[in-house]
């Protein structure tokens, strides 16, 4: 029931197209969806989140959908660029001071191809 | 979001050895930071959660006497890795959470190779 489902693997797209990242959880605790980006050898940086209030939330060329009743979010990146190639996690927890412990899905290698 | 910074950022030792990383909040001080273990090629497990003047809390799997944690300050955590094996050459990455949300910030790494 802590697993977040993460999808593709990994995933090539060309320059100027939308990269899309999807996730599922099970876990109808969770109120705190966040999405990282990791470059090698570095840790990982947090890009958006989002709660289950809204069903998109959107920053700059990055956009969370998220469906609450299919238990299920997707990362878009529109207009993907050569510097965006990297690996990307989703994330859930909640936000219980004490318990806000970060499950991951298991990444998206994504590359940019001009 | 939070500065955190790790040291050392590479480790090398030999199998046997003990090897202390430290995590430092830099403008934040937070009562609770986690340690991750990252494989090559795969997502973050969470070994502990640290808690400043007490125990830290460990995941189910990992010896919490192989890997030490003290939370001294509300700035510095340190993980230790006794008697140190290749096995346990990984990246270990800790974080701390802010905010109304709770979100939390990742330092740059640490990888430790065990020879």
């Amino acid at each position: 029931q802590q697993q977040v489902k993460q999808s593709p693997q990994s995933l090539i797209v060309q320059k100027g197209g939308i990269s899309i990242i999807n996730c599922a959880y099970e876990n109808t605790a969770f109120d705190y969806f966040p999405w990282y980006q990791q470059f090698p050898g570095k840790g990982p940086a947090l890009l958006i989140a989002i709660r289950p209030d809204v069903s998109e939330k959107k920053e700059g060329r990055f956009t969370i959908s998220f469906n609450k009743s299919a238990k299920q979010f997707s990362l878009h990146i529109m207009d993907s660029q050569p510097g965006d190639s990297a690996t990307y996690f989703c994330a859930a927890s909640t936000t219980n001071f004490g318990n806000e412990k970060l499950t991951f899905g298991t990444g998206t290698r994504l590359t940019i191809i001009p | 979001g939070a500065v955190v910074s790790q040291h050392p950022s590479r480790v090398i030792c030999k199998s046997g050895t003990s090897v202390k990383i430290e995590c430092r909040s830099l403008d934040f001080q937070a009562t609770t930071m986690f340690w991750y273990r990252q494989f090559p090629k795969q997502s973050l497990m969470l070994m502990a959660t640290s808690n400043e003047g007490s125990k830290a809390t460990y995941e189910q799997g990992v010896e919490k006497d192989k890997f030490l944690i003290n939370h001294a300050s509300l700035t510095l955590s340190t993980l230790t890795v006794t008697s140190a094996h290749p096995e346990d050459s990984s990246f270990y990455i800790c974080s701390l959470s802010r905010g109304s949300y709770n979100e939390q910030f990742f330092g740059p790494g640490t990888r430790l190779t065990v020879l």
